[in-house]
């Protein structure tokens, strides 16, 4: 069962904009959202969080908005850089167990020069 | 810090034979997971460790898979026999505290069973 959906498997933006990786769930019992990024050959990387509790979280370059009632949460990078180009992967838990992550299938992407 | 270290990087085998994964978290860090992904089934958690104990094995898809962690440095994740459809990636992770805290992945041993 796919409680985390990324429903493109792929983007490609030219540098400078804005890229936008969205991310759909299903349990309503989940509370914590992570984004992980991930290169060729590497493990996943963490990237950004965000709790129920809020629903903007923002690291530099880095957004994640959460929009609980939707069940759908998204992330920005302003401005891409091709560095940026690597799979993102959405997860999320819930407090009954924190540790339990679900991960999305991930997004390919792909930021041009 | 060298980071979550698993070995081998790779490994290639034949169907019935023994597969051991190994698998050193950061140092400091009570709490291991190894994940398998898949092409069909993504990133999956197989087993959690927390304090070198296994809290949640519900993961581990069969009586052939086998986890042990029998220090705070180091864990394994077996596989006898193997069969060609565990050909995967698998992922060990380690973080500190069972919480919100980020989760620190290896460089993953990719596995093919012949």
């Amino acid at each position: 069962d796919q409680q985390v959906k990324q429903n493109s498997p792929s983007l490609s933006v030219q540098e400078g904009r804005i890229s936008i990786l969205n991310c759909d769930y299903t349990n309503s019992m989940f509370d914590y959202f992570l984004w992980y990024k991930k290169y060729p050959a590497e493990g996943p990387t963490f990237l950004i969080s965000i709790s129920s509790i809020k629903d903007k979280n923002e690291d530099g370059r880095f957004t994640v908005f959460l929009n609980k009632s939707a069940k759908h949460l998204s992330l920005h990078i302003v401005p891409s850089q091709p560095g940026d180009s690597a799979v993102y992967f959405c997860a999320a838990s819930a407090v009954s167990a924190i540790y339990d992550m679900r991960f999305g299938a991930g997004t390919r992407l792909t930021v041009k020069p | 810090d060298a980071g979550v270290i698993q070995s081998p990087r790779h490994e290639v085998t034949e169907m019935g034979q023994e597969v051991t994964l190994r698998c050193k978290p950061i140092s400091g860090h009570n709490s291991l997971f190894w994940y398998r992904q898949t092409m069909m089934r993504g990133l999956e958690l197989l087993i959690y460790f927390n304090n070198n104990v296994p809290i949640d094995d519900s993961g581990m898809p069969e009586d052939r898979f086998s986890a042990k962690m029998p220090n705070a440095s180091f864990s394994t994740l077996k596989i006898q026999p193997s069969e060609p459809r565990d050909s995967a990636v698998y992922f060990c992770a380690s973080s500190l505290g069972e919480g919100y805290n980020e989760q620190f992945f290896g460089p993953g041993t990719r596995l093919t069973v012949l």
